[in-house]
């Protein structure tokens, strides 16, 4: 069964510094990869999304996520943080065949001091 | 019009009570998903339509009980909850089942039980 990990639980980030989270995903064949955002009590938004193609993705809020196949992983990048930044980050995949449902990684909690 | 709207926003019910949540979006899209999260948690997958018939029922209990009267709407009927039942109940719709389109969340309901 496909499987997402999020190895950090919490990060904190200082404002204006770089950002990498974390995401490994155990799937047989390159499923769809995403990530998502989510604030305190709100619904998921979705930062970014890969399919095939150029490996480094683009998405809203000035996020990025690279895709590398040798090591399943599908980390999130931001250059400099903001504090409107803080949320919940989920990485979710897909399997590209048939209907699969969407799976979700535990999250990794975001905050941003000063 | 980008998003999924759901009502109530806010739910506090009895173990004997019996409400329904709403979901609507106007985006077109043909799959639409029952969502549960409980704090820190990410969330669960409860239920699919594909083009208004109930594709996928993740072992959920029989006090929830969905409906899809049309590709717009999506319902979730709540009967004799427990308590254990509070949480985050958030909907989801995409273009087509699978095929990694990509989901859109509304802002979710927050249910308690009491």
């Amino acid at each position: 069964a496909q499987s997402v990990t999020q190895p950090d639980i919490h990060i904190t980030v200082s404002e204006g510094a770089s950002l990498e989270l974390r995401c490994n995903y155990s799937y047989g064949a390159t499923p769809y990869l995403f990530w998502y955002v989510q604030s305190p009590g709100q619904g998921l938004q979705l930062l970014l999304k890969y399919f095939s193609g150029d490996t480094l993705v683009q998405g809203i809020k000035g996020f990025e996520a690279e895709f590398k196949r040798s090591q399943s992983s599908f980390n999130l990048r931001k250059p400099s943080v903001h504090w409107s930044d803080a949320a919940e980050y989920f990485c979710a995949v897909q399997q590209n065949t048939g209907f699969q449902k969407l799976v979700f990684g535990t999250g990794t909690r975001l905050l941003v001091s000063p | 019009d980008t998003e999924v709207t759901q009502t109530p926003k806010h739910l506090v019910m009895g173990m004997t009570n019996k409400k329904s949540l709403k979901c609507e979006q106007h985006m077109g899209h043909r799959a639409m998903y029952w969502y549960k999260q409980k704090a820190k948690k990410p969330p669960e997958l409860m239920f699919v339509y594909s083009y208004e018939k109930l594709s996928i029922n993740e072992s959920v209990p029989s006090r929830f009980s969905p409906e899809c009267p049309n590709s717009s709407l999506l319902n979730l009927h709540l009967h004799a909850l427990q308590p254990e039942d509070s949480a985050l109940y958030l909907c989801a719709s995409s273009q087509i089942v699978g095929q990694g389109s990509g989901y859109t969340f509304g802002s979710g309901t927050r249910l308690t039980v009491v």
